[in-house]
């Protein structure tokens, strides 16, 4: 049972341009999301998160967006560039000790 | 910037033998965790680890699998008698505490069992 979804393994985005991942989930309890990036032969880095208190999180590039009523969070990242290009992981904190419930990624590619 | 660590950054094993993955987390959290992640799956949570005892583990986390915090800063999943399906990508967490959910992982242990 997938209650983190990314259905988009992967996108391509030229440098400059606008990157939107997307996250569904299935649990309206869920109050609390996060976004990871991730390297190859390299752990998730913390990206940025959102809680379910409020539709919309930026740091700098990122921003988060989060629609409740729909069980939808979306990623934009802007401007893209190069260095983005990584795997992309939507996660939830679930339960009392908070483990982390991860969707499949999305692997996005930013080209020059 | 405080950050996990984790060594060995990879470990070959015979099939049957047992191997201890280590890591630091970050000197003030209260709460680690053990993930991983077989070649192109999810990642998959295995145990959480708060006030020195495990607080959750999953249906993966077996009699094969046991964790440590044995002084204070070093955490430990030690695994047994390795099979082959042990495979994987193995990533320790750690994590301040409510009302911050962050968890910062390490780089991560490859564990190829032959």
């Amino acid at each position: 049972d997938q209650q983190v979804k990314q259905n988009s393994p992967s996108l391509s985005v030229q440098e400059g341009r606008i990157s939107i991942l997307n996250c569904d989930y299935t649990n309206s309890m869920f109050d609390y999301f996060l976004w990871y990036k991730k390297y190859p032969a390299e752990g998730p880095t913390f990206l940025i998160s959102i809680s379910s208190i409020k539709d919309k999180n930026e740091d700098g590039r990122f921003t988060v967006f989060l629609n409740k009523s729909a069980k939808h969070l979306s990623l934009h990242i802007v401007p893209s560039q190069p260095g983005d290009s990584a795997v992309y992981f939507c996660a939830v904190p679930a339960g009392n000790n908070r483990k982390l419930i991860w969707g499949l990624g999305t692997s996005l590619a930013v080209n020059p | 910037e405080p950050e996990v660590t984790q060594t060995p950054s990879h470990q070959v094993t015979q099939m049957g033998q047992e191997v201890i993955l280590r890591c630091v987390p970050i000197s003030n959290h209260l709460y680690f965790y053990w993930y991983r992640q077989i070649l192109g799956q999810k990642v998959e949570f295995l145990v959480s680890f708060y006030n020195n005892e495990i607080s959750e583990k999953s249906e993966i986390f077996d009699d094969q699998f046991s964790v440590e915090r044995p002084d204070g800063s070093n955490f430990t999943l030690k695994i047994r008698s390795t099979k082959l399906e042990d495979s994987a990508m193995y990533f320790c967490a750690s994590q301040r505490g409510a009302p911050e959910y962050e968890q910062y992982f390490g780089p991560g242990t490859r564990l190829t069992v032959t």
